[in-house]
């Protein structure tokens, strides 16, 4: 009930393209989204996040998009650049508080 | 600006030494702080929770009395590795809660810890 999957664990993009990330989980009493970008040694940072109220938010090149009914939400990363390079991680909390539990992570690579 | 301070950000000593790992909150005064650990290509894992002026949260599995957390005041938190051996090696990260809640928490830049 606590866990969310995320997919593809690895993923590699020429620059340009769109990148798209999966999450799907299963408790229904989460209700905040986030979306975290970590570079190797380096702590996590929040991308962007999302509340079950709306189906897409979008800030620059990143957009989250959330599908309630069927309990899954992606990251979209237009136009992906060497520089996006990362591992990224979904997450999710419920109204219980602000723990998050995390996705596995995907490594992402941009090619030039 | 950093809004989670955490030192020092790579440790490299013996088998049997402990170590400790602060983690400091600039812009807030923080009464609970979360500690993760991460492995090479893997998740954030959840080790514990600090609680200024009481005993920390522990997640199930974690040794209390090889991961001493201590919540010193509403700015700083500890987590010390007791006689650390190579398979505590890893990455340690910690965290501010969201407050109000719901609004994004806060990571340090994490410690390595490299025992040999």
């Amino acid at each position: 009930q606590q866990q969310v999957k995320q997919s593809p664990q690895s993923l590699i993009v020429q620059k340009g393209g769109i990148s798209i990330i999966n999450c799907a989980y299963e408790n229904t009493a989460f209700d905040y989204f986030p979306w975290y970008q970590q570079f190797p040694g380096k702590g996590p940072a929040l991308l962007i996040a999302i509340r079950p109220d709306v189906s897409e938010k979008k800030e620059g090149r990143f957009t989250i998009s959330f599908n309630k009914s069927a309990k899954q939400f992606s990251l979209h990363i237009m136009d992906s650049q060497p520089g996006d390079s990362a591992t990224y991680f979904c997450a999710a909390s419920g109204t219980s508080g602000s723990r998050l539990t995390f996705g596995e992570g995907t490594q992402l690579t941009v090619n030039p | 600006g950093a809004v989670v301070s955490q030192h020092p950000s790579w440790v490299i000593c013996k088998s049997g030494t402990s170590v400790k790992i602060e983690c400091r909150s600039l812009d807030f005064q923080a009464t609970t702080m979360f500690w993760y650990r991460q492995f090479p290509k893997q998740s954030l894992m959840l080790m514990a929770t600090s609680n200024e002026g009481s005993k920390a949260t522990y997640e199930q599995g974690v040794e209390k009395d090889k991961f001493l957390i201590n919540h010193a005041s509403l700015t700083l938190s500890t987590l010390t590795v007791t006689s650390a051996h190579p398979e505590d090696s890893s990455f340690y990260i910690c965290s501010t809660p969201a407050f109000p809640s719901h609004q994004p928490q806060h990571f340090g830049d994490g410690t390595r810890l490299s025992i040999l």
